[in-house]
């Protein structure tokens, strides 16, 4: 199975300051057909997952600016630009591009 | 809008089985596969597998095979998941997402427990 990692694991940050975390994964995430299946999601506390970025840098609908996706290969980053507080939560990225598809361990954000 | 609402918190004794419905709207269900993920209370997220909506071919983790069934309606656009020999460690929120995760339901509790 493709592991995915994440750092850091916790991320305490300001208000109004960036944030970023990176995820990398055992194995390239380039599907055969050209695309890469990286997404990103957030999870506030007692929600749902939501889902903010796909195929690596593609902001979903309703989702604020200020998230960033970026990366190729092996080799991925969530940026947020300016922290907010409904930021708050677990981010976690996931690869969809081998089966079974896995997800990072998770990082916690939360304001200092 | 897409919406994919489940069925309610289950209590179940190690050894039954549960059974998870996801109902969608607001897209074709046929058009997408229906993955199904679980959350233990405090940890990650863990993918156990996905259904084609439409022909029904099915994918699982292999930590569950042989243990999850996944099956469909589609007259009503309800997936559904089924989990057989249940542990204490099976105890989770168990979730349903399309397509492609970009809609999730609001997850199941399933609690196993003597």
């Amino acid at each position: 199975d493709v592991v995915m990692t994440q750092s850091p694991l916790s991320l305490p940050v300001t208000l109004g300051q960036p944030a970023s975390i990176s995820c990398r994964s055992s194995q390239s995430l380039v599907y055969s057909d050209g695309d890469t299946y990286l997404n990103w999601f957030q999870q506030r506390p007692g929600q749902s997952p939501r889902r903010l970025i796909h195929k690596v840098s593609n902001r979903d609908s309703g989702v604020p600016d200020r998230f960033s996706g970026s990366g190729s290969g092996t080799d991925f980053t969530l940026k947020i630009s300016r922290v907010e507080a409904e930021d708050v939560g677990v981010y976690y990225c996931m690869q969809g591009t081998h089966w079974p598809f896995t997800f990072g361990p998770g990082t916690k954000v939360d304001i200092k | 809008q897409v919406q994919l609402v489940q069925s309610g918190a289950e209590v179940k004794k190690p050894g039954a089985s549960v059974r998870v419905s996801c109902k969608t709207s607001g897209y074709i269900f046929t058009d997408y596969d229906i993955n199904w993920v679980r959350q233990a209370t405090g940890q990650g997220l863990e993918c156990m597998g996905w259904m084609n909506s439409d022909s029904g071919d099915t994918g699982f983790a292999q930590k569950f095979q042989g243990r999850v069934t996944m099956t469909r309606n589609t007259s009503i656009s309800t997936a559904y998941m089924e989990l057989s020999s249940l542990r204490s460690d099976d105890t989770a929120v168990y979730y349903c997402a399309s397509p492609m995760f970009g809609y999730w339901g609001q997850g199941t509790l399933v609690t196993v427990s003597s």
